[in-house]
């Protein structure tokens, strides 16, 4: 199976100043036609996942601009330029290039 | 607008059997693969089985391969997830997810139904 390292485990950070999130693949999650299937989540409090970032860097809809993806292979980041309090809970990266499709541990972010 | 109400959540006994069934409206649910995604209380997010439109092909987490079934309905609008010889293990939210227009990501989670296996 394929393991998604996500460092750090949480984060505090002060409204209006960037975060940043690192999610490490065991194996390189680049398809042969080219596309990449790394994944964001985020998990509001008492709230079912949702959808932030596909393939690596494309926002989904109604996603604010503050989030960017990046990276390649086996490294991949979010970035958050500017917290806001809405952005507070869990954010989950995830594979779907192999079965079983994985997710990372999470990583929880805290406004200070 | 994009709706998918699970339902079938339930407390009981290790061994015994449960069927999750997933509600989905307001999109063309013959054209999308369905998933089921758990997550044990204050643990991480589980992929646990998967199915192609067509149900053609499914896929199961290992750790449920040989007890749990996922089955839809395409002309009703369900999705099911049969599970057997439920464990402990097992207690969990479970989300009913469609998937996005090249089937490689969740693009749309229910709100979970809680399915807890306890003595």
């Amino acid at each position: 199976d394929i393991v998604l390292t996500q460092t750090p485990v949480s984060l505090s950070v002060t409204p209006g100043q960037p975060a940043s999130i690192s999610c490490k693949s065991s194996q390189s999650l680049r398809h042969y036609d080219g596309t990449t299937h790394l994944y964001w989540y985020l998990q509001r409090p008492g709230r079912s996942p949702q959808l932030l970032i596909y393939e690596v860097s494309s926002r989904f809809s109604g996603v604010p601009d503050r989030f960017s993806g990046g990276g390649s292979g086996t490294e991949f980041t979010l970035k958050i330029s500017r917290v806001e309090a809405e952005d507070v809970g869990i954010y989950y990266c995830m594979q779907s290039i192999h079965v079983p499709w994985t997710f990372g541990q999470g990583t929880k972010v805290e406004i200070k | 607008e994009v709706q998918l109400v699970e339902s079938g959540g339930a407390l009981l006994q290790p061994g015994k059997s449960l069927r999750l069934s997933c509600a989905a409206s307001g999109f063309k649910f013959d054209d999308f693969s369905m998933h089921w995604v758990r997550q044990p209380p204050g643990k991480a997010l589980e992929w646990v089985s998967g199915l192609l439109p067509t149900s053609a092909a499914s896929a199961y987490a290992d750790s449920v391969k040989g007890r749990f079934t996922i089955s839809r309905d395409n002309a009703n609008n369900f999705l099911h997830l049969d599970m057997l010889s439920l464990r402990p293990d097992d207690t969990a939210i479970y989300y009913c997810v469609k998937t996005g227009h090249t089937g490689f990501f969740f693009e749309f989670w229910g709100p979970g139904t809680l399915v807890t296996v306890s003595s």
